[in-house]
């Protein structure tokens, strides 16, 4: 059985630098035909995809973040990588990581969610 | 951006009810809609993918349905275990927007 574990600081101070990562076990993260991207949730409000990568390096980000995201991929851990720079307190969320399907784009596996606050 | 507007934003209602939640999107998406289910302090859980296609384990009291630019997710007979906010999210173009969401609460 697939599963996906997010792990990160839950804590960052403002114009710092947001550093998750996510472990897959029970499957291998250079499968063909999955992107593994990020999501986040800010307290109480709706869904927002921040980018894609493909086992290969291939990326996509969110154009309202682009400038400040990078996702990575690391096979040899079977993980993946999201960091996020100079952070503000609108970035206080609730980060997912996921499995993403290479056709529909739909997310059928998670994380358990961790949850980020930009704060001093 | 391709947006996508959920109506309604919360819906009221009983158990054993039929319920039908709808998604428009601000262009054409085929049929890259995905529908999800959320409930307090889980991750979202994919109920239906390309607009109509059950994900597996997914009880058939929920369907989808639409092209293009309206989509609808419809309960048959609403169960305890429903009530939970609803999300679709479009996947034909990044950025992949969700919408709103739909609360549904008894």
């Amino acid at each position: 059985q697939l599963q996906l574990q997010d792990s990160g600081p839950g804590l960052v101070k403002p114009s710092e630098t947001l550093s998750l990562t996510c472990t897959v076990s029970g499957g291998s993260i250079s499968t063909r035909n999955y992107y593994w991207g990020w999501i986040r949730q800010p307290p109480g409000k709706g869904l927002e995809w921040i980018g894609s990568i493909y086992y290969s390096g291939r990326t996509y980000y969110n154009p309202s973040l682009k400038s400040r995201v990078t996702i990575s991929v690391d096979m040899s851990k079977n993980q993946f990588s999201l960091k996020l720079n100079s952070v503000t307190a609108a970035d206080t969320a609730v980060y997912y990581c996921a499995r993403l399907g290479d056709t529909y784009a739909g997310a059928d596996y998670w994380g358990q969610g961790t949850l980020v606050t930009v704060s001093s | 951006d391709i947006q996508m507007t959920q109506s309604p934003s919360s819906l009221s209602a009983s158990v054993g009810d039929r319920v039908t939640i709808t998604c428009r999107a601000s262009q054409s998406i085929s049929s890259y809609l995905n529908w999800y289910q959320q409930k307090p302090g889980k991750a979202p859980k994919l109920l239906i993918h390309a607009a109509s296609t059950m994900e597996s384990g997914v009880p058939s009291r929920f369907s989808g349905s639409g092209s293009g630019t309206v989509f609808t997710l419809t309960i048959s007979s609403l169960q305890p275990e429903d009530f939970a906010t609803y999300y679709c999210q479009q996947s034909y173009r990044t950025p992949y927007i969700f919408g709103q969401g739909t609360r549904l609460e008894i």
